[in-house]
């Protein structure tokens, strides 16, 4: 079955800290794979895009990593700031028909 | 900037009425998409279209249709709301995907937050 599995489910960390949010997935074939951050009452904006190929791709203090042999990517948040409270949602296109298999996402949660 | 705009961020409706919800987006984009969104759950497609007046079910389109009679405009209708279809939802738009990889980045509007009584 194609899943995307995030976690954790939620997390809170202290303004000025890093952390690191992980996506699991089972989906086959693999065409790409994003990361969007969702703001409380707002829609998905998407952060990055990494394909097959790339295992690395930053944007400012996020940094998104992806292994597809192990099918994991992670999205690491350096120097964090309160505005980096937002939900995070990893979601993998299937390479045969382009539906996106979407995560739960995980609730970060930035303390000052 | 993509802008998508959701005709309204809160409604509240009573169980049995019919629903519109208005989506437009000013990108010219082909896709366009109907999701909602509940607590613990990833998005879940109610439909899509890909072009004007053509659309296709998503994972869950039982109680919902969809009309789209201009490229950017695309509307979801609640035939006849029920207090399961209480959600979040989320209209996005995006640029072709086949044949066309990068193309598939979704533009999201701010969402509707829909409570049936």
């Amino acid at each position: 079955k194609n899943q995307v599995e995030q976690s954790p489910q939620s997390l809170i960390i202290l303004e000025g800290k890093n952390c690191t949010l992980q996506c699991n997935y089972t989906v086959s074939p693999f065409s790409n794979l994003r990361w969007y951050k969702q703001d409380t009452g707002r829609g998905p904006v998407s952060l990055t895009i990494m394909t097959f190929s790339e295992n690395t791709k930053s944007n400012g203090r996020y940094t998104a990593t992806l292994d597809a042999d192990t099918k994991q990517s992670s999205l690491h948040i350096t120097a964090s700031q309160l505005s980096d409270s937002a939900s995070y949602i990893c979601v993998v296109t299937m390479d045969s028909n382009y539906q996106l298999i979407w995560g739960a996402g995980t609730k970060l949660i930035i303390k000052p | 900037d993509v802008k998508v705009t959701q005709s309204s961020r809160y409604l509240v409706k009573r169980t049995g009425e019919k629903v519109f919800l208005e989506c437009v987006q000013d990108m010219d984009h082909e896709n366009m998409f109907w999701y909602r969104q509940d607590p613990g759950l990833g998005l879940r497609l109610i439909y899509f279209s890909y072009d004007v007046k053509m659309k296709e079910k998503g994972d869950i389109p039982e109680g919902y249709s969809v009309s789209r009679e201009k490229k950017e405009r695309f509307s979801l209708i609640l035939e006849s709301a029920s207090t399961n279809q209480t959600s979040m939802y989320l209209c996005a738009s995006s640029l072709p995907s086949g044949g066309a990889r990068w193309g598939e980045t979704q533009y999201f509007g701010p969402g509707t937050r829909l409570l049936v009584l």
